[in-house]
């Protein structure tokens, strides 16, 4: 079965600093990951996709994310971090249908001024 | 107006009402989903139409009642909730490919529901 994740709960970072926003995976086949964000008051938005290709794939707001194979990990990154970045971030993992996702249970980020 | 639209942003209701949840997507996706987001749980897929048809249904009790009369709007019917109901109600909307490419997800901004 498809499933992600997220092991840490909360991520305090300074600002100007990087951050890393931690995901591991178990999936059948080829896996396609995703990162999503979720600001207060907010529904979620998508950051970016790996679906093939690089390992290192680039997103919105200046984020990145690494595929790494042989860790089964997609940790997300940026190279510093801003206070607007304080959100709660989901790695997320297509189901058994394409059409159906799993959902990590999310990593609170905060960026402190 | 653009992206996924959800109707009313915040809604209390007694356990004996019925209320109904609106969902509006202005992308031209052919695929749409509830998900019930609640604190410290993982997001929850409830339903999933595709071409306007149903085809997930995750276990959701029956109190809970989707419809989905065209591509663009989804709707959740809902009647005799439980207190532990009170959630954020999530519509999101995609594009299916039949080859098989998988696209994001869109979400509204949600609904927040109290069942009191």
């Amino acid at each position: 079965a498809q499933s992600v994740a997220q092991p840490e709960d909360q991520v305090n970072v300074a600002e100007g600093n990087p951050l890393t926003v931690k995901c591991t995976y178990s999936v059948s086949g080829n896996p396609y990951l995703f990162w999503y964000v979720q600001y207060p008051n907010r529904g979620l938005q998508f950051l970016l996709k790996y679906i093939t290709g690089d390992n290192l794939v680039k997103g919105s707001y200046g984020f990145e994310a690494e595929f790494n194979k042989s860790q089964t990990s997609f940790h997300l990154k940026k190279p510093s971090a801003l206070v607007s970045d304080s959100a709660l971030y989901f790695c997320a993992v297509p189901g058994p249908g394409t059409y159906k996702y799993i959902f990590g249970t999310g990593t609170r980020l905060k960026v402190l001024a | 107006e653009t992206g996924v639209t959800q109707t009313p942003r915040h809604l209390v209701m007694g356990m004996t009402n019925k209320k109904s949840l609106k969902c509006e997507q202005h992308l031209g996706h052919n695929a749409m989903y509830w998900y019930k987001q609640s604190a410290k749980k993982p997001l929850e897929l409830m339903f999933v139409y595709n071409f306007k048809e149903q085809t997930e249904n995750n276990s959701v009790p029956s109190r809970f009642s989707p419809e989905c009369p065209n591509s663009s709007h989804l709707f959740l019917h809902l009647h005799t909730l439980q207190p532990e109901d009170s959630a954020l109600y999530l519509c999101a909307s995609s594009q299916f490919d039949l080859q098989g490419d998988t696209e994001p997800l869109h979400f509204g901004n949600g609904t927040r529901l109290t069942v009191t």
